[in-house]
């Protein structure tokens, strides 16, 4: 069964904490996003990739770092420098010159 | 770097009626305009799209216009129902290559 799978569900951070996510795709898709969603805010781009071992920044980059090791993997994590992290975390891939994303359920990360 | 607009924020309607959600993209070099739908905690999905290259498009009660002129792109829901309720968001890009930029999203409840 194709798909994108994300992990943790749910995530829970302690102050000054860093914290990975986890995303990764069979699907055989050579670009992989990450997006976060906040209420109101739609979903905003940190990060993407779109071949193994390269990766640019999105429009909120800041605070947060990924690695493109693999095709098939593409982690977030979300260091202590990110002073709001509270949110859902969306991880999608696509295939080279193809339109459309495929989305993965998300992550809930909270600090407390 | 590019931005979309989208309104209305909510929208509420009652079953049978039509809904109508209108975006605004601000790079003319966008060509390709893609809607999701998102279920409460649920992923967002792909559920019609357009090509810079099209006017409009349907899909059974779905259809989206594009006017590449005026930078504004629309989605039309006929007959709703309630399973029709959801987050649904626009987004735009400039090629099968490039990143997803979405709008902040339109709540619409479907009233029974």
């Amino acid at each position: 069964d194709g798909g994108i799978t994300q992990s943790p569900k749910y995530l829970f951070r302690k102050e000054g904490q860093n914290v990975t996510l986890s995303c990764e795709q069979n699907l055989n898709h050579d670009a992989m996003y990450w997006y976060r969603q906040d209420p109101g805010q739609g979903l905003r781009l940190i990060y993407y990739s779109q071949i193994v071992n390269d990766f640019q920044k999105g429009d909120i980059a800041e605070g947060y770092s990924v690695s493109r090791e693999k095709k098939e993997s593409f982690p977030l994590t979300v260091t202590s420098a990110q002073k709001n992290p509270t949110a859902f975390y969306l991880c999608a891939s696509s295939p080279t010159g193809r339109y459309g994303y495929t989305f993965g359920s998300g992550t809930r990360l909270t600090v407390v | 770097g590019e931005n979309v607009e989208q309104h209305p924020s909510t929208l509420s309607v009652q079953e049978g009626d039509s809904a109508v959600i209108k975006c605004t993209y601000s790079d003319s070099a966008s060509n390709y305009f893609p809607w999701y739908k998102q279920e409460l905690g649920k992923r967002p999905q792909l559920i019609i799209d357009i090509r810079s290259n099209v006017g409009e498009k349907k899909d059974q009660r779905i259809a989206v216009t594009l006017n590449k002129t005026a930078k504004h792109f629309s989605l039309h829901i006929t007959e709703t129902q309630p399973e029709d309720s959801a987050v649904y968001f626009c987004a735009a890009s400039k090629t099968s290559y490039d990143k997803v930029i979405f709008g902040p999203g339109t709540s619409l409840s479907v009233i029974p």
